[in-house]
């Protein structure tokens, strides 16, 4: 199946400070890719929709200007995490979709702000 | 809205078989889908459902009835390994890719 990356899998960082997230798709071109995060025993929470070349798509009570998502090429699509908290500390989560059926998972990457 | 349900936590022992149920109610429905996730990792795609029956795919096998809104996941022959969180997720009609996860069901297998 199509493999997506995710990078860094965990990061620690100072509370105030901005985490950059990657998600690859690295053997197919993804239009579209999609941010989850997910909060301990809870479900996926769908942050927003990655669009190549043009605005994400954000979900309702995501605040754009503290995630900011670049999607910059057809197989890469970065979260940012600005002026990061102690309550953005979460499991976050790329997926990217070929074709119109799949969705394929990056890694993941656990955030912890402190 | 989408709305998904399913039982919260299930165990079974090595060897049986396990029907996790998953019920939904949405504004539209393009397709139901079956993830496994394992403790701190990404979820990984086991099926796909978007017409009404049974799909087999090796020891899983996943069933939709879309009049009921209903849709399970029947593990066979389990092993210590299918231990994980199994999530359903629905994929509505606002964009043709977007899903909605219910809230999974965390299935133990003990020997």
């Amino acid at each position: 199946g199509a493999v997506v990356s995710q990078h860094p899998s965990w990061v620690i960082c100072k509370s105030g400070t901005s985490v950059k997230i990657e998600c690859r798709s690295l053997d197919f071109q993804a239009t579209t890719m999609f941010w989850y995060r997910q909060f301990p025993k809870q479900s996926l929470m769908l942050m927003a929709t990655s669009n190549e070349g043009s605005k994400a798509t954000y979900e309702q009570g995501v605040e754009k200007d503290k995630f900011l998502i670049n999607h910059a090429s057809l197989t890469l699509s970065t979260l940012t995490v600005t002026s990061a908290h102690p309550e953005d500390s979460s499991f976050y989560i790329c997926s990217a979709v070929q074709g119109a059926v799949e969705a394929f998972f990056g890694q993941g990457t656990r955030l912890t702000v402190v | 809205g989408q709305n998904i349900d399913q039982p919260t936590e299930m165990t079974a022992t090595e060897g049986a078989i396990v029907q996790i149920n998953c019920t939904y109610q949405t504004s539209g429905f393009n397709g139901l889908f079956w993830y496994q996730q394992h403790a701190g990792e990404a979820p990984t795609f086991l099926s796909y459902n978007v017409l009404d029956g049974l799909e087999e795919k090796g020891r899983f096998s996943s069933f939709l009835s879309r009049s009921k809104g209903y849709s399970y996941l029947l593990l066979k022959e389990l092993q210590m390994k299918d231990s994980a969180s199994y999530l359903c997720a629905v994929r509505g009609l606002s964009g043709y890719s977007t899903l909605t996860f219910g809230k999974g069901t965390m299935l133990l297998v003990s020997p």
